[in-house]
């Protein structure tokens, strides 16, 4: 199993800014996966990280505006930009996803409110 | 593509009856199938998963699911509701290869005292 610490656990932004979430693993893992939550819907998956190259985004969701790190094989960040109250949701970083992989683990969710 | 659709927006049964969420999934292959918990205010949580062997998989805090193939179907069930088990229920599918997750869209269930 993998333990998945996600900072912050929410936040109340003002329009325009940004945020930036924060994804730790407990063990090394190849890839990482950003969820969006908005209220009252399913989770959509916003992008997957691999260590060491640039993150694929789903359709939809473009790099300026979810720019992704993943600096090391336990760490990611996820930023919002230029934030608008459609951006309010939360977000989430999940791991445990890949080919040899059975089971995923999800963070506790950061829940964004945009003002 | 893979999807999954969960026919019920909202499920409300009696404390101590039984209860269905229903989910049924497209995948081009073999799937992997799970259900998730998601509390107010929490992250979500892991109740089972079906990835091959028994049609019946039984998981966290007394629930089960039924693997269907013919049906394409995967419910949940639970033999005796609690309130507390009260929560959003998500159904999610991949695909056996290194391809994330689809999540249905969520089913509320309600257990009234």
């Amino acid at each position: 199993s993998a333990v998945i610490s996600q900072k912050p656990s929410r936040d109340i932004c003002q329009r325009g800014t940004s945020l930036t979430i924060q994804c730790q693993v407990d063990s090394q893992v190849t890839m990482m996966f950003w969820y969006r939550q908005q209220p009252g819907q399913s989770l959509t998956l916003i992008a997957t990280a691999n260590q060491g190259s640039e993150a694929t985004y789903e359709s939809g969701f473009v790099i300026d505006k979810f720019p992704i790190s993943r600096p090391n094989l336990t760490f990611s960040t996820l930023t919002v930009s230029n934030l608008s109250p459609e951006d309010s949701s939360i977000y989430l970083c999940s791991v445990g996803q890949g080919i040899r992989d059975t089971e995923a683990f999800f963070g506790q969710g950061t829940r964004l409110t945009v003002v | 593509a893979q999807s999954v659709a969960q026919p019920e927006d909202q499920v409300n049964v009696a404390e101590g009856n039984p209860l269905t969420v229903k989910c049924t999934y497209s995948v081009s292959g073999n799937p992997y199938l799970f259900w998730y918990v998601q509390y107010p205010n929490r992250g979500l949580q892991f109740l089972l998963k079906y990835i091959t062997g028994d049609n019946l998989v039984k998981g966290s805090y007394g629930f089960e699911a039924e693997f269907n193939k013919s049906q394409t179907s995967f419910h949940l069930k639970k033999p005796s509701a609690l309130v507390s088990d009260s929560a959003l229920y998500f159904c999610a599918v991949r695909d056996k290869g290194n391809t994330p997750l689809v999540f249905g869209k969520g089913t509320r269930l309600s257990v009234i005292a």
